[in-house]
């Protein structure tokens, strides 16, 4: 398996709080990226990054920030909950025309 | 705008049988195709890709198809096995901005 890890597993917070999601990774590979599942619209990207300090916007990605200080850690910030952004939040990786890896999955309960 | 879809949100098949599984995409800057299996509560894995050059690619029970030109795939599973059962998310990559974007899915059961 891909070594992979997202953390935490699983989050209940309040409307308006800020939150932070990471994604760990060992593997050493250039692109990470973002996405959230949500039923009736599959994976649907967030952000994503091809290196450290370079990120670009995915699909869904108001509301949302990430950050990648280091090559392993890929940070997903959520500035101020809502209740729009329960999901399940999935990392990857990748390393270019190769398949990607995916975490675990992160489930975000915003109430 | 959706570019890769997945139109079927679920499909049961008898064990045994051959599941199909469809896609459409609208970017023909797509350059490889990616599907994924999901189960419950856990990561998608991967599960078998094509490249836009190619039309077919078999990969033991799994065989996925291209047809560029109407702008579709499917995954071919025979014969389906009760393991099977998940939700297969197809996938699209265009080489010039890395991004991989997914389909709705496809819930398959297989029937004992």
């Amino acid at each position: 398996d891909a070594g992979i890890t997202q953390s935490p597993r699983h989050k209940v917070t309040e409307t308006g709080t800020p939150v932070t999601l990471r994604c760990h990774q060992t593997e050493n590979h250039r692109y990470m990226y973002w996405y959230r599942q949500d039923p009736g619209h599959g994976l649907r990207l967030i952000h994503y990054s091809y290196g450290v300090k370079d990120t670009d916007k995915g699909e869904v990605s108001d509301g949302y920030s990430v950050s990648r200080s280091k090559t392993e850690d890929f940070l997903l910030t959520l500035e101020s909950a809502t209740s729009s952004q329960t999901s399940v939040y999935f990392c990857a990786i990748s390393e270019t025309d190769t398949e990607a890896f995916f975490g675990q999955g992160t489930r975000l309960t915003v109430v | 705008d959706q570019q890769v879809k997945q139109n079927s949100p679920s499909l049961s098949v008898q064990e045994g049988r051959i599941s199909i599984l469809n896609c459409d995409y609208t970017n023909s800057m797509f350059d490889y195709f990616l599907w994924y299996k999901k189960y419950p509560a856990e990561g998608p894995t991967f599960l078998i890709s094509i490249s836009s050059i190619k039309d077919k690619n078999e990969d033991g029970r799994f065989t996925v198809f291209l047809n560029k030109s109407a702008k579709h795939l499917s995954l071919h599973i025979v014969p389906s096995q009760p393991g099977d059962s998940a939700v297969y998310f197809c996938a699209a990559i265009h080489f010039g901005n890395e991004k991989l974007t997914f389909g709705t899915g496809t819930r398959l059961t297989i029937i004992p």
